[in-house]
């Protein structure tokens, strides 16, 4: 089975704030994580995957086996950042295995 | 390029009765799934369809089934409606090529269910 945890349901720092977003999972197999994002009032969308080692809007995150984590960091948090963010994993290579998402995390960044 | 689309966006039905929603695929995009997203909750994976053909399910009964066209578009449809199937239904594409891709989602708005 696999599983993704993400522990806050709610995150609030202020702007200029670093920021981390939890993730942990649990998955037999070579995962494949994403974070995905959904701005108020629009649709989910993928923010970053790991195998593309980006960083998108400041963003980063950095799978860790040891610890089955991929956090979501930024240094300085915006206004703007603040969504509601998802962790979801799958099978590494495996095109039909299902995507499972965490319970995702509200992002407040206060002015 | 255009989106993925979804209809209805809003729907009430009452227990016992059967839905259809329907998504039509980004351009280019050969891949569909299907998630159900209950309110405080992540989304939930259904299935998800290539080349017309079921290719992976969630942990969902068999009144939830579907369909994929060969213009890549999709039908969700649930039988035998429950309380708790009031729900978000989202609707992704995707663009699988090889065994990569399948979900590098594209999201669309989702159909909102409430079952009376």
């Amino acid at each position: 089975a696999q599983r993704v945890t993400q522990p806050e349901k709610l995150l609030s720092v202020f702007k200029g704030a670093p920021v981390e977003l939890k993730c942990n999972y649990s998955y037999s197999g070579s995962p494949e994580l994403f974070w995905y994002v959904q701005y108020s009032r629009q649709r989910l969308q993928l923010l970053l995957r790991h195998i593309s080692r980006e960083s998108i809007k400041g963003f980063t995150a950095d799978l860790n086996k040891g610890e089955t984590s991929f956090h979501l960091k930024k240094p300085f948090a915006q206004e703007e950042d603040s969504a509601m963010y998802y962790c979801a994993l799958s099978g590494l290579g495996n095109a039909g295995n299902m995507l499972t998402f965490g319970g995702g995390t509200r992002l407040m960044v206060k002015p | 390029e255009t989106g993925v689309t979804q209809s209805p966006t809003h729907l009430i039905k009452t227990r016992g009765q059967q839905v259809t929603l329907r998504c039509s695929s980004q351009s280019g995009h050969n891949t569909v799934s299907w998630y159900q997203q209950a309110l405080g909750q992540g989304p939930q994976f259904i299935f998800q369809y290539y080349r017309e053909e079921e290719n992976g399910r969630g942990n969902f009964p068999p009144r939830f089934s579907g369909l994929q066209f060969p213009n890549y578009s999709s039908e969700l449809n649930v039988n035998a409606l429950e309380l708790d199937d009031s729900a978000l239904y989202l609707c992704a594409s995707s663009l699988r090529t090889g065994s990569s891709g399948a979900n590098v989602l594209t999201f669309g708005a989702g159909s909102r269910l409430t079952v009376l």
